[in-house]
């Protein structure tokens, strides 16, 4: 079955340091997509980094980079610099194949940065 | 920036009512999705649409839940006996199939609650 697993319910974090969210995938498809999305209090779903599981780079979008490992199936999102305005919960998602058809989200991870 | 739009933001509802919620895509966009988050839970796919009709729908969706693009521009996610259950934030996306990253576009969600 296809699955997605966040370990981290919770993660805190200092102002300017690095911070790395977990994220664990589970399919048998070849070819599959990973994303990670930020949902701020306010609720919004905001798209912050994909990669494409034949990607032989590691995603990277200004502070956001994703650590993709495949043959461990992680894909861990790596935010450098962290902001007070980071403070949201993040979400893990794959499409499982190209049909495109079924984002599957994981449990999420809290973030905090603190001053 | 071309957006994902959704009304109401929030509607609060007796159990049994019928409730439509709507969504406005990104105008070129051809797959649309409905996904809804109970407070507190992780993010759960409900309905993909493709051509004008479901692609793929998930064990959430069952004959309570209907979609339907009504025109060129709404998506709509009609939910005809409201229980408590349903109690949740519904968010819209839509995605333009020829994305090579595959992104999917989420509106800011409507919240449903029922009473």
């Amino acid at each position: 079955a296809q699955k997605i697993t966040q370990t981290q319910p919770g993660m805190f974090v200092q102002e300017k340091e690095a911070v790395t969210l977990d994220c664990t995938y589970d399919t048998s498809d070849q070819s599959y997509g990973l994303f990670w999305y930020k949902q701020p209090s306010s609720g919004e779903m905001i798209f912050l980094i994909y990669q494409g599981s034949y990607d032989e780079q590691n995603a990277t979008e200004g502070r956001y980079s994703l650590n993709f490992q495949k043959a461990r199936k992680s894909a861990n999102l790596v935010i450098s610099a962290s902001q007070l305005g980071d403070s949201a919960m993040y979400f893990c998602a794959m499409f499982p194949s190209r049909g495109y058809n079924k984002l599957i989200f994981g449990a999420g991870t809290r973030l905090a940065v603190h001053p | 920036e071309p957006e994902v739009t959704q009304t109401p933001s929030h509607q609060v509802t007796q159990m049994g009512q019928e409730v439509i919620l709507r969504c406005v895509p990104i105008s070129n966009h051809l797959y649309f999705y409905w996904y809804r988050q109970i407070l507190g839970q992780k993010v759960e796919f409900l309905v993909s649409f493709y051509n004008n009709e479901i692609s793929e729908k998930s064990e959430i969706f069952d004959d309570q839940f209907s979609v339907e693009r009504p025109d060129g521009s709404n998506f709509t996610l009609k939910i005809r006996s409201t229980k408590l259950e349903d109690s949740a934030m519904y968010f819209c996306a839509s995605r333009d199939r020829t994305t090579s990253t595959g992104e999917l576009f989420f509106g800011e969600g409507s919240r449903l609650t029922v009473l």
